[in-house]
């Protein structure tokens, strides 16, 4: 069973340009949801995705936006990027209508903006 | 407004003994309570949950206590072993909507031999 991977791992972009990062979920799971973690802090919840469509947003700029694709993989673009975007991005995937929540995340890409 | 506190910012526990790792929360809508732990450069691993109708949940060393009235959980690890060594990270939920995971800021616990 594959887990759920992230690419880039590492990525450094300067201010004012766009970003696109992406997420393949684990194997059965048809839920992706992207977390953005500042340095010593905990994850914060973006949004998630469910049968392609946004299913749920954090308190994020419409300058962060998501896709999903029929076989569940997910991207996040972030436009008009600021330095404080700078954080590692994670991806976690879990499958919709389990009587619990536990969510399954990758590695994360950790995005550097100068 | 944080709804999810890890007041401890790092443990530091003898090797055998216990690790209590403690969060406190503010929503009265959660009601599903997870831990995950976390080692350098990869994401964070599910270690176990607890539902809001019960007040403990056991998985091997780990416990999770949840008490309601106070709006509070713990996780016990015993007894520790160097490989929990690891940023440790409080979450809550609500089963209605979507799943969305508010973390706490996370504990840094550190085991010495």
């Amino acid at each position: 069973e594959t887990g759920v991977t992230q690419s880039p791992t590492h990525l450094i972009k300067t201010r004012g340009q766009q970003v696109t990062l992406r997420c393949s979920s684990q194997s059965g799971h048809n839920t992706v949801s992207w977390y953005q973690q500042a340095l010593g802090q905990g994850p914060q919840f973006i949004f998630q995705y469910y049968r392609e469509e946004e299913n749920g947003r954090g308190n994020f700029p419409p300058r962060f936006s998501g896709l999903q694709f029929p076989n569940y993989s997910s991207e996040l673009n972030v436009n008009a990027l600021e330095l404080d975007d700078s954080a590692l991005y994670l991806c976690a995937s879990s499958p919709q209508g389990a009587s619990y929540n536990e969510q399954f995340f990758g590695p994360g890409t950790r995005l550097t903006v100068l | 407004d944080q709804q999810v506190k890890q007041n401890s910012p790092s443990l530091s526990v003898q090797e055998g003994r216990i690790s209590i790792l403690n969060c406190d929360y503010t929503n009265s809508m959660f009601d599903y309570f997870l831990w995950y732990k976390k080692y350098p450069a990869e994401g964070p691993t599910f270690l176990i949950s607890i539902s809001s109708i019960k007040d403990k949940n056991e998985d091997g060393r780990f416990t999770v206590f949840l008490n309601k009235s106070a709006k509070h959980l713990s996780l016990h690890i015993v007894p520790s072993q160097p490989g929990d060594s690891a940023v440790y990270f409080c979450a809550a939920s609500t089963t209605q909507g979507a799943q969305k995971l508010v973390f706490g800021q996370g504990t840094r616990l550190t085991i010495n031999p």
